[in-house]
């Protein structure tokens, strides 16, 4: 079992439309981020969180540290949000783990 | 150039060829990493330098091989690959390792070992 566990794994949306993914993790953790894969494979760190929520335009996360979960919300979503999520944890030993991804296409 | 950069982007090699991936970073950072992403799995990652020195060897075989000369390079030497080897090799820097900091990743050199 993977230590970080993402859903849904895959997600269609229409254009418009209020988006969720969701991040379970089971290791202690000093810092959660959220990463966003384009076709193509470059990655970029959306967000870096150890508690509370951070808001970064239409993109909002949260997590909760004593249920060990994080969601990244999309409002208002855009084909141009089409891409792959990635949740990564930094356990308290500094070492990463990946979730495999949820794959989110958004329909014009 | 700013942030990470890698090349090549494509790379098509067969199983007795040597060749090495380059990536580089512009953001004064002190940590490097090399991770391996293969279809269907979590990124893995593979080797982690702070500061030019080797502090994570995820039990990579030894056909892959890492050099780090500075703070800014780092590569990584392929040899006698076998195509399960075949993945998308991303870079990655971040202001030092051990600590919770961004990384910021390069595009990805994609491999296809034939």
């Amino acid at each position: 079992k993977n230590e970080v566990e993402q859903s849904p794994q895959n997600l269609t949306a229409q254009e418009g439309e209020f988006i969720t993914i969701n991040c379970s993790y089971s290791v202690g953790i000093s810092a959660l981020h959220w990463l966003q894969q384009h076709p193509g494979g470059g990655i970029v760190s959306l967000f870096m969180l150890s508690s509370g929520k951070k808001k970064h335009g239409r993109l909002i996360a949260t997590i909760n540290i004593q249920e060990k979960h994080s969601s990244l919300h999309i409002t208002a979503s855009h084909p141009r949000d089409s891409a792959v999520y990635i949740c990564a944890v930094m356990n308290t030993g500094n070492q990463f783990y990946f979730g495999t991804g949820t794959s989110l296409t958004v329909i014009p | 150039e700013t942030g990470v950069t890698q090349t090549p982007r494509h790379l098509v090699m067969g199983m007795t060829n040597k060749k090495s991936l380059k990536c580089e970073q512009h953001l004064g950072h002190n940590a490097m990493y090399w991770y391996k992403q293969s279809a269907k799995k979590p990124l893995e990652l593979m080797f982690v330098y702070n500061f030019k020195e080797q502090t994570e060897n995820n039990s990579v075989p030894s056909r892959f091989s890492p050099e780090c000369p500075n703070s800014s390079h780092l590569f990584l030497h392929l040899h006698t690959l076998q195509p399960e080897d075949s993945a998308l090799y991303l870079c990655a820097s971040s202001q030092i390792a051990g600590a919770p900091y961004e990384q910021y990743f390069g595009p990805g050199t994609r491999l296809t070992v034939t």
